[in-house]
């Protein structure tokens, strides 16, 4: 069955650190990636989109990378500060038919001062 | 530009009553999505309209129905309530060019559905 995981458990980091987080996929042909925030009570905010062909995508303190033989995506923070604490969600959208992205459960980060 | 309006953002049912949740979308996006996010199921797929018709359907039960107006605003319906049905239920709109191989989602805040 197609799966899209992201770690359940908090990432816990200090300050000036770079954020790591996975999203790992199984049974999907994704044509693209794409991240999300949500902060608490609060609808998911678009933050970054990478389509199959491209290795990696930066906006800012932003990074993506996708590697679909890995079946991964890793979404890095850089220079994290506590403003950037929330969850973040993976979404797959696969080429064809429905283009509804699926969302994963999303990874909660907490970036401590 | 406005985002997406829903309303109401808090509301409280018992079981077997029946709610309906209002979504306004960006002006010019003319498809509107409905998820319900539970804290054990995450994201959850509805269903999709688009020029007033339903597009996409998630795996859900015929008690949740939707609908969509002329002007693009959509309402998501819920019958005969269960306990279960507590959750945050999301609209997002979208130009949903299907063209170009991706649905960039715009959420609104949810609105809060809690049933006794």
């Amino acid at each position: 069955s197609q799966k899209i995981e992201q770690n359940s458990e908090a990432l816990n980091i200090q300050e000036g650190k770079t954020a790591t987080l996975t999203c790992n996929y199984t049974n999907y042909s994704p044509a693209y990636l794409q991240w999300y925030r949500q902060d608490p009570g609060r609808g998911p905010v678009f933050l970054l989109l990478i389509r199959e062909n491209e290795k990696e995508k930066r906006k800012e303190r932003l990074k993506v990378t996708f590697d679909t033989t890995l079946k991964q995506s890793l979404f890095h923070i850089t220079a994290s500060q506590p403003a950037d604490s929330a969850t973040y969600l993976c979404a797959l959208g696969t080429s064809g038919g429905s283009y509804i992205p699926t969302f994963g459960r999303g990874t909660s980060l907490i970036v401590h001062p | 530009k406005a985002g997406v309006t829903q309303t109401p953002r808090y509301l409280i049912k018992t079981r077997g009553q029946q709610v309906t949740l209002s979504c306004s979308p960006i002006s010019g996006h003319r498809s509107v999505s409905w998820y319900q996010q539970t804290p054990g199921q995450g994201l959850q797929f509805l269903f999709e309209y688009f020029s007033e018709t339903q597009r996409n359907k998630g795996n859900f039960p015929g008690r949740f129905s939707g609908r969509q107006f002329s002007n693009s605003r959509s309402e998501m319906n819920v019958s005969t309530l269960e306990l279960g049905d507590s959750a945050l239920y999301l609209c997002a709109s979208s130009l949903a060019q299907q063209l170009s191989g991706a649905n960039v989602l715009t959420f609104g805040a949810g609105s809060r559905l809690t049933v006794l």
